[in-house]
């Protein structure tokens, strides 16, 4: 069945590192992908989306690129801040769009 | 306000107990999800709603789970019978359409401890 396999945490990095968390996925069909950020005591949010192969999402910084040949979409921000502390869900929507799934999450924590 | 509103925030019960966790989604929108979060671990589908009926229940892990949305807006997971497995923060999303293209947006969730 279609899941999603990301990157273990947690990750600590200082500010202005660069950030990469990888996600990979496995599904039927041409799925939508997104990353999904928790920050502390508030509820998930998107993040950013691309629902075609080759395309990119953007948002705040952050990128990701929808790769069909490596099955990714890996999530990458070239200058943290203490900000982007939070956990981020990659999170696949399969062929039928009706189901959301979600990778495990990676906890993120940027120090000044 | 206009988002997605969960209640009870927190609730805590005794092992056999019934509970019902509702949701208020965001207005207009069609699709609503319920899904079951444990600690250290993404978001577990459990049941969709498009409209008042339910298209598709297979994460519903026994019959102890039932939800209704009986008109098209509010919605209620009802568990019968709690077993301390079932403690997790649930988490109630909605969305203009199907999820495919759309965006989920998700309540901050009902965590339920059973003791």
């Amino acid at each position: 069945g279609d899941s999603v396999t990301q990157m273990e945490g947690p990750v600590t990095l200082s500010e202005e590192a660069f950030l990469t968390i990888n996600c990979t996925y496995t599904a039927t069909g041409y799925p939508s992908l997104f990353w999904y950020v928790q920050y502390p005591g508030e509820g998930l949010q998107l993040l950013l989306k691309a629902t075609k192969a080759d395309d990119k999402g953007s948002n705040k910084g952050f990128e990701a690129t929808y790769r069909k040949e490596t099955t990714s979409f890996h999530l990458e921000k070239g200058s943290v801040q203490v900000s982007d502390s939070a956990v981020y869900f990659c999170a696949l929507s399969g062929h039928t769009g009706n189901q959301f799934y979600f990778g495990t999450g990676t906890s993120l924590t940027v120090i000044p | 306000g206009a988002g997605v509103s969960q209640t009870p925030s927190n609730k805590v019960t005794e092992k056999g107990k019934y509970v019902e966790l509702r949701c208020d989604p965001i207005s207009g929108h069609t699709a609503l999800y319920w899904y079951r979060q444990s600690l250290g671990q993404g978001p577990e589908f459990l049941i969709y709603f498009q409209g008042t009926g339910a298209a598709d229940d297979s994460g519903l892990p026994n019959d102890r789970f039932f939800a209704v949305r009986p008109e098209g807006s509010v919605s209620t997971l009802k568990i019968q019978r709690t077993e301390r497995g079932d403690s997790a923060v649930y988490l109630c999303a909605s969305s203009l359409g199907t999820g495919g293209y759309g965006e989920l947006f998700f309540g901050e969730g009902s965590r339920l401890t059973v003791l």
